[in-house]
């Protein structure tokens, strides 16, 4: 199984700061990677797939980039909405794995 | 806009066969390009893809739960479903199902989710 590896676990940020998660693939995953949202009791929100395309509907301060095996997610300037944890998933090999997930706190 | 819920029993007891469906309202299940998936969530811990099943009854499983699992289609009640055989107390975990995306017949990404259902192994 290709293993996703993210980092940080647990980023402390405060409003308006720009923040970076980073998702590290096994083996080469081309740009077959997609960012999800989550909050407590709720179900994964898709944000971005193919490495970089925005979801719509999706505030246009999430970005994502990268390819191969490096990819990023990043937030340019975090709002109160934004704390939750974030997942990035591998979508090129079966089986599909996710990373372990990045909790975004308020610092 | 699409949408999934996820039901089932809660509980289940060792050994016994875990059984949810999905129903999808808002879309067709057999409109393409999308297939139906089961992913789940242990307690605390991260997201496991359990597998899919496409409206053809064609399916793909995670290699560590094939053996357990079996996924099928009702396509005249636009519903799909899970069957995990032989539960243990690790199988304690949110159920989700998704919506998947394709593009040329290659499945791509979950674009919806149901809310979740909560199935806990005990006896």
């Amino acid at each position: 199984d290709i293993q996703m590896t993210q980092s940080p676990s647990t980023l402390s940020a405060s409003l308006g700061d720009r923040v970076t998660i980073t998702c590290r693939a096994s083996q080469n995953i081309n740009r077959w990677l997609a960012w999800y949202q989550q909050k407590p009791g709720k179900a994964p929100k898709l944000l971005i797939y193919k490495a970089s395309t925005l979801q719509s509907g999706v505030p246009s301060r999430f970005s994502g980039s990268g390819s191969g095996k490096e990819f990023t997610l990043t937030i340019s300037s975090l709002q109160p909405d934004d704390f939750a944890t974030y997942y990035c998933l591998q979508y090129d090999t079966y089986p599909w794995t996710f990373g372990q997930g990045t909790k975004m706190e308020n610092k | 806009q699409v949408q999934l819920q996820e039901s089932g029993p809660g509980l289940v007891k060792p050994s016994q066969t875990l059984s949810l469906t999905c129903t999808v309202s808002g879309g067709s299940i057999t409109s393409g390009p999308y297939y139906w998936n089961w992913i789940r969530q242990h307690p605390e811990k991260g997201l496991e893809w359990i597998g899919y099943v496409y409206y053809t009854r064609s399916t793909e499983y995670n290699p560590s739960l094939k053996s357990r699992v079996t996924m099928s289609v009702d396509t005249s009640r636009n519903q799909f479903s899970l069957q995990l055989r032989s539960v243990t107390a690790a199988d304690t975990a949110i159920y989700y199902c998704a919506r998947g995306y394709s593009s040329n017949l290659v499945p791509w990404y979950f674009d919806y989710w149901g809310q979740g259902t909560l199935i806990i192994v005990s006896s």
